[in-house]
């Protein structure tokens, strides 16, 4: 059984950093490209970023290039996500999610129960 | 403003059907497969239709996708109460190098 499991939300102030973590079990990690996804109160899904099976492509919006950094360790079948410069823009439950396939480009197929991340003073 | 276009809103009385539409541009929908998330606010989304047509197993037929050139739909049949949630179209975009969504539509059964 697939299982996804973020941590590491709380509350941090305008400016600050937060390291999200997202555990995962049931599946072979090293295969599958994963992917953070975020919703902010009153908004859509939004996509925050992606990162190939092995840790060796990344992608990003332009809106958080550069202060969003993701990360994987296959070892650990674990999937991280550092955020910098945090704006109150940013606040909103991100979600950890697992690709159907080896492929960025593949459907998200599993999803965890997201992490809630606060950026307020 | 988003990449992917969706209605704000739909809605229908348990029994009917509704279509959802998604419209993009050449880039996204008119290049790469399009996929369609049942979500509900403080749950964890779920995947209900993949590459435009395609259904996971455990989604009920009711469910189903197209697509046309730069647009996509999600038809639902027989509308449910627990069908009632926010709905997303998503599309990797080869421009942006990345997956944009729709803004979202909220599926009301009334």
């Amino acid at each position: 059984e697939v299982q996804i499991v973020e941590s590491g939300g709380g509350l941090v102030q305008p400016g600050g950093s937060l390291k999200l973590s997202c555990v995962v079990s049931g599946f072979k990690f090293s295969a599958y490209a994963m992917t953070w996804v975020r919703r902010a109160p009153g908004r859509g899904l939004e996509w925050v970023s992606t990162i190939s099976g092995d840790g060796g492509s990344t992608y990003y919006p332009n809106s958080m290039r550069g202060r969003f950094i993701v990360s994987r360790d296959n070892s650990k079948n674990t999937l991280y996500l550092q955020m910098s410069s945090l704006r109150a823009e940013d606040t909103a439950i991100y979600y950890c999610a697992k690709e159907a396939i080896a492929a960025v480009t593949s459907q998200s197929d599993y999803w965890g129960q997201g992490t809630q991340v606060t950026v307020s003073s | 403003q988003s990449v992917l276009t969706q209605p704000p809103s739909a809605s229908g009385t348990p029994g009917q059907g509704v279509s959802i539409s998604c419209s993009g541009s050449s880039s996204n929908i008119g290049s790469n497969y399009v996929h369609w998330y049942q979500h509900l606010p403080g749950t964890a989304p779920k995947l209900l239709i993949y590459s435009y047509n395609q259904r996971p197993s455990g989604v009920p037929d009711r469910f189903s996708g197209s697509r046309s050139d730069t647009s996509a739909s999600l038809a639902i049949s027989g509308l449910r109460s627990e069908d009632e949630a926010d709905y997303y179209c998503a599309a990797w975009d080869d421009s942006l190098s990345g997956w944009v969504f729709g803004g979202g539509t909220k599926l009301t059964v009334l």
